[in-house]
């Protein structure tokens, strides 16, 4: 079973607007984390917003937010006042186990989502 | 990305072919990570080391082999490439949270 499910493999957005990126993820661990990465057409990973399972209050960062909902565990991206320069590939990302924990440093990517931003 | 410097960027080899790729990192990190890119898959782990002269396999490690004689260097080898393992290579290191910082990638084609 896929432990970070992105059902949206590609998106068409109008400039200016919101967006809501979705993500699942499948985990039994308590303790874990969600990332999210931004991949431009130039090919570098960019984080973008981290959030622990922990946390009591959603991640934000700038015009990214994270909108996390452990009952449904899901980890949905939201890009407030989209801009042109946010079209490109985003991926969501889980670690499982506390952090630095040996043997669980690893992160388990989504298949991302292509964010095109219409002018 | 400053910090994590990947070696080549291109690469084109022949079947049956070996090399290196190099990832060097100048922040003093102990976590670093191999991942390959193939299209509609997103990242898939390789091998990962959580420090100086310790390696461990990933999701995916057939056919590679890594080493981490010094802590800022991390070593991703082919030694029999295969058109298969043509992707796009990305090294990274963990950053704090548990996140991680790659490099600019590889892209790597074997014919």
């Amino acid at each position: 079973a896929q432990k970070i499910t992105q059902t949206q493999p590609g998106m068409f957005v109008q400039e200016k607007e919101a967006v809501t990126l979705d993500c699942t993820y499948d985990t039994s661990d308590q303790s874990y984390g969600l990332f999210w990465y931004k991949q431009p057409s130039s090919g570098e990973m960019i984080f973008l917003i981290y959030q622990g399972s922990y946390d009591e209050q959603n991640a934000t960062e700038g015009r990214y937010s994270l909108n996390f909902q452990k009952a449904r565990k899901s980890a949905n991206l939201v890009i407030s006042a989209s801009q042109l320069g946010d079209s490109a590939m985003y991926f969501c990302a889980m670690r499982e186990g506390r952090y630095f924990s040996f043997g669980n440093e690893k992160l388990t990517f989504g298949t991302g989502t292509r964010l095109t931003i219409i002018p | 990305n400053a910090g994590v410097t990947q070696t080549p960027k291109f690469r084109v080899l022949k079947t049956g072919q070996s090399m290196t790729l190099l990832c060097a990192q100048d922040m003093n990190h102990e976590y670093m990570y191999w991942y390959r890119q193939d299209p509609g898959m997103g990242l898939r782990l390789i091998h990962y080391s959580v420090g100086e002269g310790t390696t461990a396999k990933g999701e995916v490690p057939d056919g590679y082999n890594v080493s981490r004689l010094k802590k800022q260097n991390f070593l991703l080898g082919l030694e029999s490439a295969a058109p298969s393992q043509t992707s796009v290579y990305f090294c990274a290191t963990t950053l704090k949270g548990g996140g991680q910082h790659f490099g600019d990638g590889t892209r790597l084609s074997i014919l």
